[in-house]
């Protein structure tokens, strides 16, 4: 049972535009969340967290927002960059938990 | 700070035959985390470890896998006797308690054939 879901396994945006990776969740006990980056061959890097007690958290380029009626995560990068092009996975962990679960992951490309 | 470190980055193996994965956590690192990934899908925790104490290894098939983590610092992950199914990268994480994020290795991918 997939509890964190990334229904877009790819995306493609132009340099210097807003790229949105989205998603959803479906128990309403997670309350951490974070989103990864992932370069072929290697491990994933953390990006950015959101704790449930807010809807919006901006680290530089990048911002992910929480829609905790709609059990929805968004990230935003703005402005793309051709670095970027990685696999985009989000995570989530409820407050009676220890472990992440993991979203299928997006594969973002930032096209020059 | 070093990084997470796993070996090899790479194994083929047959099926029924045994593999088995290093990892080293980044220094002081309490909680130490095997994942499983399978090409397409997102990381499935297999064992989480809190010092070496097993916290949560509910998916772990242990009829066939087994973990240890000895003095609580480096941690082995293996499989006997491999099936093609358990071709994945398998990833090895670790973070200074269980409520912050982890930092991930490189993984090692492995290939049974």
């Amino acid at each position: 049972d997939q509890q964190v879901k990334q229904n877009s396994p790819s995306l493609s945006v132009q340099e210097g535009r807003i790229s949105i990776l989205n998603c959803d969740y479906t128990n309403s006990m997670f309350d951490y969340f974070l989103w990864y980056k992932k370069y072929p061959a290697e491990g994933p890097t953390f990006l950015i967290s959101i704790s449930s007690i807010k809807d919006k958290n901006e680290d530089g380029r990048f911002t992910v927002f929480l829609n905790k009626s709609a059990k929805h995560l968004s990230l935003h990068i703005v402005p793309s960059q051709p670095g970027d092009s990685a696999v985009y996975f989000c995570a989530a962990r409820s407050n009676t938990g220890n472990q992440f679960y993991f979203g299928t992951g997006t594969s973002l490309t930032v096209i020059p | 700070e070093a990084g997470v470190a796993q070996s090899p980055r790479y194994k083929i193996i047959e099926k029924r035959q045994s593999v088995a994965f290093w990892c080293n956590p980044i220094s002081g690192h309490a909680t130490l985390y095997w994942y499983q990934q399978i090409l397409g899908q997102g990381p499935k925790l297999l064992i989480q470890f809190q010092n070496n104490g097993v916290v949560d290894d509910s998916q772990l098939p242990k009829d066939r896998f087994s973990a240890e983590r000895l003095k609580g610092v480096d941690s082995t992950l293996k499989i006997q006797p491999a099936k093609l199914e358990d071709s994945a990268v398998y990833l090895c994480a670790s973070s200074p308690d269980i409520n912050y994020g982890y930092t991930f290795g490189s993984g090692t991918r492995l290939t049974v054939v």
